[in-house]
This record gives C-alpha cells, sequence and structure tokens, in this order.
C-alpha cells in the first residue's frame, strides 16, 4: 500500500503567521499534489510537482508555495496566513498509471 | 472546459436501496474517471475507475457507468448499508499530459438509513 503521511493533522494559527504543512511518501514516486478541500467546492488543486525542485501551479495557487528537495517530502507554504485559507489540505501522490492516494488531511483553522 | 460537474449535492437512501451519483464532463480529453470514497476525519480513498474505453465496470457492490457519447458516468450502490454513508468525488484526468492532474466533483454526501 502507498503511505502519504501529513505529520500535522490539527492546526491552528494567527492571520499573518508562516505556516509549512508537510507531507511524506513512503515510495520512490514521482509525482506529489496538494489539494485544498472546501464545503460545496470539492478538491482543488493548490500546486503539484512531478520531480525534485520541479513545480507547477494548480487552479488555485495565490497566497501558497511549495518545496520539494527529495523526493519522498512535498511541503506546502502558506507565507502570510489569512483566515480564508482555513480549510483541510491533502497532499497526494500518484503511485502507478493515473491513481493518485491520498494522505488522512491537516485541518487549519486561521484565526 | 476543466470542470466535472457532479450531483446531487446529498442523498438519503433506506438500507438496501440503490443510490446514483452523477457526473458529467466537458474535455473529450480525459481518459481516466475514478471514483473516492472520503469518511470524515479521513483522506477520500480510491473506490473504483474507469476508462472511456468500457462502458460499465463492477467491484463488488460499486458499479461505474460510462456513456461516452454523453460525457457522462454514474456510481450505482447495490444493496446499500449503513458503513457506506460517506461522501463521495468523481474525478477526471488526463494521463496523456503527463502531468496526472485531477478534476474533481464537488461531492455527494450519502446518507444511508438503517
Amino acid at each position: 500500500d502507498v503511505k502519504v503521511t501529513q505529520s500535522s493533522r490539527y492546526l491552528v494559527k494567527r492571520t499573518g503567521e508562516k505556516v509549512f504543512l508537510e507531507c511524506v511518501q513512503d515510495m520512490d514516486h514521482e509525482n506529489m499534489f496538494w489539494y485544498r478541500q472546501d464545503p460545496g467546492l470539492g478538491l482543488r488543486l493548490i500546486y503539484f510537482s512531478y520531480d525534485v525542485k520541479m513545480k507547477e501551479k494548480g487552479d488555485i495557487p495565490e497566497g501558497y508555495s511549495v518545496s520539494r528537495e527529495k523526493k519522498e517530502r512535498f511541503s506546502l507554504i502558506l507565507e502570510s496566513a489569512s483566515t480564508n485559507q482555513t480549510s483541510m489540505y491533502l497532499c497526494a501522490v500518484r503511485h502507478s498509471g493515473n491513481t493518485i492516494y491520498f494522505g488522512e488531511g491537516s485541518w487549519l483553522t486561521v484565526v | 472546459q476543466q470542470q466535472v460537474k457532479q450531483s446531487p449535492q446529498s442523498l438519503i437512501v433506506q438500507k438496501g436501496g440503490i443510490p446514483i451519483i452523477n457526473c458529467a464532463y466537458e474535455n473529450t480529453a480525459f481518459d481516466y474517471f475514478p471514483w473516492y470514497q472520503q469518511f470524515p476525519g479521513k483522506g477520500p480513498a480510491l473506490l473504483i475507475a474507469i476508462r472511456p474505453d468500457v462502458s460499465e465496470k463492477k467491484e463488488g457492490r460499486f458499479t461505474i457507468s460510462f456513456n461516452k457519447s454523453a460525457k457522462q458516468f454514474s456510481l450505482h450502490i447495490m444493496d446499500s448499508q449503513p458503513g457506506d454513508s460517506a461522501t463521495y468525488f468523481c474525478a477526471a484526468s488526463r494521463g496523456a499530459s503527463g502531468t496526472y492532474k485531477y478534476i474533481f466533483g464537488t461531492g455527494t454526501r450519502l446518507k444511508v438509513l438503517a
């Protein structure tokens, strides 16, 4: 089984803080993704990476950046958190073919 | 063109009923259509997926019906159980693009009554 670990499950941050969300995979998968999930909006792609140091913007990249220095780790960064970034963040990894596997999610509340 | 429209937003059925969730897409370049199941507090988990060269796929009690000409696909859950109560997402992707980006529907919250 593909293991996707999001170490921070629940976070509360203040407006303006810098926030790091970490995602670690247990195998040598190239494609990694960060999604944001909001009620009624489904899952929206923020950024994705197809190799170390390679990244591309998704559909809603504004206010976010990412880092992939090692193949197994893909980080989502909120440079200056705002209340409208309160959401559930999901990391995903492509295994074989088209299939992607998700982590358990990180619930972020910005106050 | 990149949207996947999912309906209904929520659904309540009795145990043993057959809930049906529908999705429609515009981009004919999509070549992979998965369904994900998500329980509260958990990440989405792959349930079943289909490619456009087949019209139906079954895995246990879950069936995908695919209509290529109408650009629609649907999930049927046979003999639904209270344990099937979850949120279901359809998605579409274009593997040939090399990026494997998924476009997700907005989700359907299913409740199966005991």
